[in-house]
C-alpha cells in the first residue's frame, strides 16, 4: 500500500531556531500535500495544503512565513518551522494524495507525525 | 464556520461491549464522511468511510450515517481492549473531491478487561 516517510518522528529543538519537517511519498506520487497540526487532546487542524510545483494554501490564521511549505517534487514536501517558539510544540502530520487516484478522502495517507518540543 | 463535534470522553466500556460513539457536523452540503483511529502518539489511521444515509458495516465496525439529522455514528461491537484509542470523525465540507478533511477533537475509548 501507499507509505509515507514522514522525519523526524520527534524533534527538541531550543527558541529561535529553525526545524525541517519531511514528508516522502515512498511508492507513489504526491500530487497534493496536506500538513496538519494537533496540540495534546485537541483535533487535528489543517494549516496548508500544497500541490506539486505550486505555492502552498494556507488556512486562515496559519503564518505563512513562520510556516514554509515547499512541494518542489512529486515525492517530497517539506514543513520548516522558522524561529520556532514553545506555543508551536505540536504533532504534526503530513497526508498525501496519489496522482493516480482522485475518488475520495480514503485513499490519502497520512505519515507517522512529527512531535516537535521547542524549549 | 464548519464544524465537527465529538464528546471527548473518556467512554469506558467493557471487554466485549458494544462501543457507540457519535458525532455532528455543521454543514448541511457535507458529502463524505470518515472515522478515523488514532493511537497516543500515533497518526490516525483509517477505519471506515460512509457517503450515503444508514449503516455500513465492516467487521466489527458499523458506521451510521443520518444526513437530516447531520450526525455520523459509529458503533464497535465486542469491544477489545486493543480498541482502545481515540476516535476522530472527519467530514468532507466542500464540494468536489480534493481530500480535505475537517476533524473532530476525537472520542477517547477505554475498553477495560
Amino acid at each position: 500500500g501507499a507509505v509515507v516517510s514522514q522525519h523526524p518522528s520527534w524533534v527538541i529543538c531550543k527558541s529561535g531556531t529553525s526545524v525541517k519537517i519531511e514528508c516522502r511519498s515512498l511508492d507513489f506520487q504526491a500530487t497534493t500535500m496536506f500538513w496538519y497540526r494537533q496540540f495534546p487532546k485537541q483535533s487535528l487542524m489543517l494549516m496548508a495544503t500544497s500541490n506539486e510545483g505550486s505555492k502552498a494554501t494556507y488556512e486562515q490564521g496559519v503564518e505563512k512565513d513562520k510556516f514554509l511549505i515547499n512541494h518542489a517534487s512529486l515525492t517530497l514536501s517539506t514543513l520548516t518551522v522558522t524561529s520556532a517558539h514553545p506555543e508551536d510544540s505540536s504533532f504534526y502530520i503530513c497526508r498525501a494524495r496519489d496522482r493516480f487516484k482522485i475518488s475520495g478522502a480514503n485513499v490519502l495517507t497520512f505519515g507517522a507525525g512529527s512531535r516537535l518540543t521547542v524549549l | 464556520q464548519k464544524e465537527v463535534e465529538q464528546n471527548s470522553g473518556p467512554l469506558s466500556v467493557p471487554e466485549g461491549a458494544i462501543a457507540s460513539l457519535n458525532c455532528t457536523y455543521s454543514d448541511r452540503v457535507s458529502q463524505s464522511f470518515f472515522w478515523y483511529r488514532q493511537y497516543s502518539g500515533k497518526s490516525p489511521e483509517l477505519i471506515m468511510s460512509i457517503y450515503s444515509n444508514g449503516d455500513k458495516e465492516d467487521g466489527r465496525f458499523t458506521a451510521q450515517l443520518n444526513k437530516a439529522s447531520q450526525y455520523v455514528s459509529l458503533l464497535i461491537r465486542d469491544s477489545q481492549p486493543s480498541d482502545s484509542a481515540t476516535y476522530l470523525c472527519a467530514v468532507n465540507p466542500w464540494s468536489g473531491n480534493t481530500g480535505k478533511l475537517i476533524f473532530g477533537q476525537g472520542t477517547t475509548l477505554q475498553v477495560k478487561p
